[in-house]
């Protein structure tokens, strides 16, 4: 009930198109979905983060789809660049949370000149 | 503004000894949670302090324990270590005005790498 299922594990997408990563959730109480990008030696760095009453949010290349009634959401990162080869984590946590993340498995991205 | 800093960045311990990892938020900013990431288990969340008091925990045994100080600064100590404590711990802060339960937007910390012979 409280995990959330990443995938794929990792991904490799050529110069200029359009990487997607999925997540999937069991818990509907969830109310904060954000995704955090990681480069090699370097904390989580917020990307973008939504809540269930919007269902699609965009920040430049960026755009989180949220499909309550599948309990998925995805991030979509578009003109893929090699700069954006990190490792990509979505996240859910509860109201009443106190912060809580309870994070996904993680998506290794490679994106190929 | 500076972002949230911790130390050390690297630590070797062995087996039985203990730890105390620090962390600064970032200016102004009340709340610290503290996560363990390794590549087995992912990142886990282990507590939340905000104004001095822990909010959160998350299922870590008893070794694992934490504190916040009236500067917001948190340290972090895990006794009698065992070999599986080798992780990645990151720190996250994050500005919050009142003590309501809901999930503010956290900023972490580059992590202390925690190795455990």
């Amino acid at each position: 009930q409280q995990q959330v299922k990443q995938s794929p594990q990792s991904l490799i997408v050529q110069k200029g198109g359009i990487s997607i990563i999925n997540c999937a959730y069991e818990n509907t109480a969830f109310d904060y979905f954000p995704w955090y990008q990681q480069f090699p030696g370097k904390g989580p760095a917020l990307l973008i983060a939504i809540r269930p009453d919007v269902s699609e949010k965009k920040e430049g290349r960026f755009t989180i789809s949220f499909n309550k009634s599948a309990k998925q959401f995805s991030l979509h990162i578009m003109d893929s660049q090699p700069g954006d080869s990190a490792t990509y984590f979505c996240a859910a946590s509860l109201p009443g949370g106190y912060n809580k993340l309870i994070f996904g498995a993680g998506t290794r991205l490679a994106v190929h000149p | 503004k500076a972002g949230v800093t911790q130390t050390p960045r690297y630590l070797i311990k062995t087996r039985g000894q203990q730890v105390t990892l620090s962390c600064s938020p970032i200016s102004g900013h009340r709340s610290v949670s503290w996560y363990q990431q390794t590549p087995g288990q992912g990142l886990q969340f282990l507590f939340e302090y905000f104004s001095e008091t822990q909010r959160n925990k998350g299922n870590f045994p008893g070794r694992f324990s934490g504190r916040q100080f009236s500067n917001s600064r948190s340290e972090m100590n895990v006794s009698t270590l065992e070999l599986g404590d080798s992780a990645l711990y990151l720190c996250a802060s994050s500005y919050r005005l009142a003590a309501n339960p809901s999930t503010d937007t956290q900023y972490f910390g580059p992590g202390t790498r925690l190795t455990v012979l």
